[in-house]
């Protein structure tokens, strides 16, 4: 296995123009994840899947966000009507449900940066 | 306030000099600590993994926690100009969320 990929690395887009974003996590792991980072920041929450469910999302990810993780597999972080302040490195993190129900290791992608014009 | 604080830096030292990067937390009921190293472009990877209070030792690197005053730190100790990223402390419940610090950026000159 080859970790968590994301595709595209770099997208420069046209403020009001969609994007989507395709994670592909460790294929054993049930647990996913979407993190912003802007730049001389930490990454941000922003929502989580178990499996297929989405358990969790920000009050970050307005309604212009969405993401699904359709058969528990692959994720897609869509943005509708990009704003210049969507702006950010887009990051996807895969883990396995610790044994005491933490969290447990996140393994992250290397990414996917958005740049809105 | 910001439930991980974390000083941006940058830091800037000479090659085999201890450095010692610190955080402070405030949620109480955080039970995981954790330190990533992010290098440019890329995501971060973990470090170190701590739970509850103490010390934990991995070759070069030390992580300590204590609970009673909510402060993390990391020690490098003969650092390399490999070491030289962006140190991410990192805190969890036990539940689904790892909230991050800002990060400190770390430059050890050769």
């Amino acid at each position: 296995d080859t970790g968590v990929s994301q595709d595209p690395r770099h997208k420069i887009t046209k403020r009001g123009q969609n994007v989507t974003f395709r994670c592909d996590p460790i294929s054993e792991h049930n647990r996913l994840y979407w993190y912003r980072q802007t730049l001389g920041q930490g990454p941000e929450f922003l929502t989580y899947f178990q499996n297929e469910a989405q358990l969790e999302k920000s009050r970050l990810l307005s309604d212009r966000f969405s993401a699904e993780r359709p058969k528990g597999s692959f994720s897609t972080l869509e943005i509708q009507r990009t704003e210049q302040g969507d702006s950010a490195m887009y990051l996807c993190a895969s883990s396995l449900l610790g044994g005491r129900g933490n969290t447990g290791e996140l393994f992250f992608g290397e990414g996917s940066r958005l740049t809105v014009l | 306030q910001k439930e991980v604080e974390q000083d941006p830096g940058p830091l800037s030292v000479p090659e085999g000099a201890i450095v010692s990067l610190n955080c402070t937390y405030s949620n109480s009921a955080f039970q995981y600590f954790m330190w990533y190293r992010q290098y440019s472009r890329k995501g971060p990877e973990l470090l170190m993994y701590t739970y509850s209070s103490g010390n934990k030792e991995d070759g070069r690197f030390t992580a300590q926690v204590d609970k009673s005053s909510k402060y993390i730190s990391l020690f490098i100790r003969d650092s390399q100009p490999s070491d030289s990223a962006t140190y991410l402390c990192a805190s969890d419940t036990g539940g689904f969320k790892t909230i991050f610090g800002a990060g400190t950026r770390l430059f050890v000159k050769a």
